[in-house]
C-alpha cells in the first residue's frame, strides 16, 4: 500500500546547528503537507507545497519538494529551543483524495 | 472561531468502562478526522466523515469503538468496554476540503487502567 516514509526517526543537535528531516513517498503527491508537534501539544499545520520543484521558506525553515514530486524535506537553520518538537509530512492518498497519509515524524531534540 | 474543540483533555478510567470522547470542529470545515496517537505506531486515521457521514472507518481497531457525527458541529468517538491498550492520546481533526490543511483539537489523552 502507498506509504510515507520519514528519516530520520531523531535527530540531537546543539543549538545553533541545522536540522533537516527528509520524507519519501511511495506513489506520486498532489501535494505535501508539514506540520509540527511541541512536546505535548498537538499537530500544526507549517505549509502545503504543490508545485514540483518548489521551495518555500518561512523564516528559518526551508521546505523543499521534489521533482518527481515523490520525496520532501524540511530544513531549519541555526535551531532554536523554540524549534523543538516532532515534524510530519503528510500527503493525500492516491485513492481518496480526501485522506492525509502521514510520515512517522522527525523530533528535533536540542542537546543541552 | 476558537479552533477544534476537544474535551475531556485527560480521562482516566477502569478497563472495561464505556469511554465518550467529543469534538468540536470548525464551523463551516465539512471533513472531520478522529486520530489515535502512541509512541508504537505514532498517528493513525481511525474514522473521518464527510458532511456528518462516515466515510472511512477501516482504521477503527475494533468493534469496541465507534464514532458518530448527528451534525456539523459535534462528534463522539466511544470505546466500549475500554482496555488497557487503547490508553493513547485521540486527536480529533477538521478540514474544508479533505485532504488540505487539518486543524488538530488539543486532544484528549486517555489512560485505562
Amino acid at each position: 500500500g502507498q506509504q510515507v516514509m520519514q528519516i530520520p526517526q531523531y535527530q540531537h543537535v546543539q543549538e545553533g546547528e541545522d536540522f533537516t528531516t527528509y520524507c519519501n513517498s511511495s506513489t506520486t503527491l498532489s501535494n505535501i503537507q508539514w506540520y509540527k508537534q511541541r512536546p505535548g501539544g498537538h499537530p500544526v499545520f507549517l505549509i502545503q507545497l504543490v508545485k514540483s520543484g518548489e521551495v518555500k521558506k518561512q523564516k528559518r525553515l526551508t521546505f523543499q519538494f521534489g521533482e518527481a514530486k515523490k520525496n520532501s524535506s524540511l530544513h531549519i537553520t541555526a535551531t532554536q529551543t523554540t524549534d523543538v518538537g516532532t515534524y510530519f509530512c503528510a500527503g493525500p492518498r492516491v485513492d481518496s483524495n480526501y485522506q492525509l497519509i502521514w510520515g512517522a515524524g522527525t523530533k528535533l531534540i536540542i542537546k543541552p | 472561531d476558537a479552533g477544534v474543540i476537544q474535551s475531556p483533555r485527560h480521562e482516566v478510567t477502569e478497563m472495561g468502562q464505556e469511554v465518550t470522547l467529543r469534538c468540536k470542529p470548525i464551523s463551516g470545515h465539512d471533513y472531520l478526522f478522529w486520530y489515535r496517537q502512541t509512541m508504537m505506531r505514532g498517528l493513525e486515521l481511525l474514522i473521518y466523515f464527510n458532511n456528518n457521514v462516515p466515510i472511512d472507518d477501516s482504521g477503527m481497531p475494533e468493534d469496541r469503538f465507534s464514532a458518530k457525527m448527528p451534525n456539523a458541529s459535534f462528534s463522539t468517538l466511544k470505546i466500549q468496554p475500554s482496555e488497557p491498550r487503547d490508553s493513547a492520546v485521540y486527536f480529533c481533526a477538521s478540514s474544508f476540503t479533505g485532504a488540505t490543511e487539518a486543524f488538530f483539537g488539543q486532544g484528549t489523552r486517555l489512560t485505562v487502567v
